[in-house]
């Protein structure tokens, strides 16, 4: 089975500047996809970003990319210019890349919570 | 906007009760989660479906079973409610396809059971 591992429970950074939460993942596939996902405190989540094992550029969404080293099954999400708005909790899924219904399904890490100070 | 709604923002039910935690979405989708959000420990999945009628048991199923009778609505029963069941409740779907489709959430169900 995949496990996703986030070794950063809490982190903070200062307004504007840039953090970079880690993430790896243990998996045997080779086709598989990464997500980051954002949990303000209204709780709701929300898609940051999505990385294709396939795909050897990093994506990226405005101020948040992602290191993806697939060798090192690690999947990091930087964020540049800090805003007060990204503080969250963060989490890092994995899906494999198989077809069929149970394929659909994520597995989570157990978060990051991240504080921006003004 | 996929919109993903369930049925309550909290909840409090007593030891025992049969407890029913609805989540409805409007794209059509096929499938559907329910994951269970507790502190350090991250979402872990209940479980999930991806037809009508059709169900899988996903990490933590023990105490818990679902319902799909509409493509729409996806149904959390917790036949007898115990305390360790006091957490938050997340609802998501997801399209079928693309697999790099994220699943689109819903705001969330605390339960608290006394």
């Amino acid at each position: 089975a995949q496990t996703v591992t986030q070794s950063q429970p809490e982190m903070s950074v200062q307004e504007a500047e840039t953090v970079t939460l880690s993430c790896t993942y243990d998996t045997s596939e080779s086709d598989y996809y990464l997500f980051w996902y954002k949990q303000p405190p209204s709780r709701q989540m929300i898609l940051v970003i999505r990385q294709e094992a396939y795909k050897q550029q990093n994506a990226t969404e405005n101020r948040f990319s992602v290191n993806f080293q697939k060798a090192a099954k690690s999947f990091s999400l930087k964020i540049s210019d800090s805003q007060l708005g990204d503080a969250a909790m963060y989490f890092c899924a994995y899906r494999s890349g198989g077809s069929g219904g149970s394929n659909y399904k994520l597995t989570f890490g157990k978060g990051t919570l991240l504080t921006v100070n003004p | 906007d996929v919109k993903v709604t369930q049925s309550s923002r909290y909840l409090v039910k007593r030891t025992g009760e049969k407890v029913f935690l609805e989540c409805v979405q409007d794209m059509d989708h096929e499938n559907m989660f329910w994951y269970r959000q507790d502190p350090g420990l991250g979402l872990r999945l209940i479980y999930f479906s991806y037809d009508v009628k059709m169900k899988e048991k996903g990490d933590i199923p023990e105490g818990y079973s679902v319902s799909r009778e509409k493509k729409e609505r996806f149904s959390l029963i917790l036949e007898s409610a115990s305390t360790n069941q006091t957490s938050m409740y997340l609802c998501a779907s997801s399209p079928p396809g693309p697999r790099n489709q994220p699943q689109h959430f819903g705001d969330g169900t605390r339960l608290s059971i006394l």
